[in-house]
């Protein structure tokens, strides 16, 4: 069973603030790793994929994938209330030759003003 | 650009009813599609995926089915709905290639009753 885990939260941080929210997996041939928001009640949409070791940075947020320790995470730097949503980790995992995404549950993210 | 259309929004059936979700996509072609649940306090669950017309894979045995009459539309049915069938539903796509991006239509609510 290839599992990802998130932390459930709810990580509260200030504005302002960065906020780090990290996912572990299970599978060690995944090979695509994708950040998801949620905002409640909406559909998932996409904020951040990443293929390679290392960090990758789009405006305010920031990727870091170790595939040696099965690590990824989001970084948020100068947190809004905006970004007040759940975040889901996605890896990619393959299904009779085929790739299909597993998704942790979610961390949920609060950011007071 | 491409976009994807999943209706109706939200629907009340009772239990033992039928089920019909929609799902189109636009602007590309030969999509890989998916169709997801996501039920309270559970993360995103992977129900069925198709690589073409008439290709379904099914990931989880239930009572639910899927099918794809034409290359951009997906349809997930049911003959007669459980309860445990409520949750938010979610169809989705990628471009044809592995380890791609993977897009979400708005959803559907669905409450069994």
């Amino acid at each position: 069973q290839k599992e990802v885990e998130q932390n459930s939260g709810p990580l509260s941080v200030p504005e302002g603030a960065i906020a780090s929210l990290n996912c572990t997996y299970s599978d060690r041939g995944s090979q695509s790793f994708f950040w998801y928001r949620q905002y409640s009640g909406k559909s998932p949409e996409l904020i951040m994929s990443i293929y390679s070791n290392g960090d990758k940075e789009d405006g305010r947020f920031t990727a870091q994938l170790n595939k040696a320790s099965q690590y990824v995470s989001l970084l948020i730097r100068d947190s809004q209330p905006s970004d007040s949503a759940t975040y889901l980790c996605a890896v990619s995992s393959m299904n009779s030759g085929y790739s299909t995404l597993t998704f942790g549950k979610g961390t949920m993210l609060l950011v007071s003003p | 650009s491409q976009t994807i259309h999943q209706w109706p929004a939200t629907l009340v059936q009772p239990v033992g009813s039928p089920l019909s979700l929609e799902c189109t996509v636009e602007g590309t072609s030969n999509p890989n599609l998916y169709w997801y649940r996501q039920a309270a306090g559970r993360g995103l669950q992977l129900l069925f995926y198709s690589v073409g017309i008439g290709q379904i894979s099914s990931e989880v045995p239930q009572n639910l089915s899927a099918s794809r009459p034409q290359d951009r539309q997906f349809i997930l049915s049911s003959k007669k709905l459980l309860l445990s069938d409520s949750g938010f539903y979610l169809c989705a796509w990628s471009r044809a290639a592995t380890g791609n991006t993977i897009y979400f239509g708005e959803g559907s609510w669905l409450t069994v009753v």
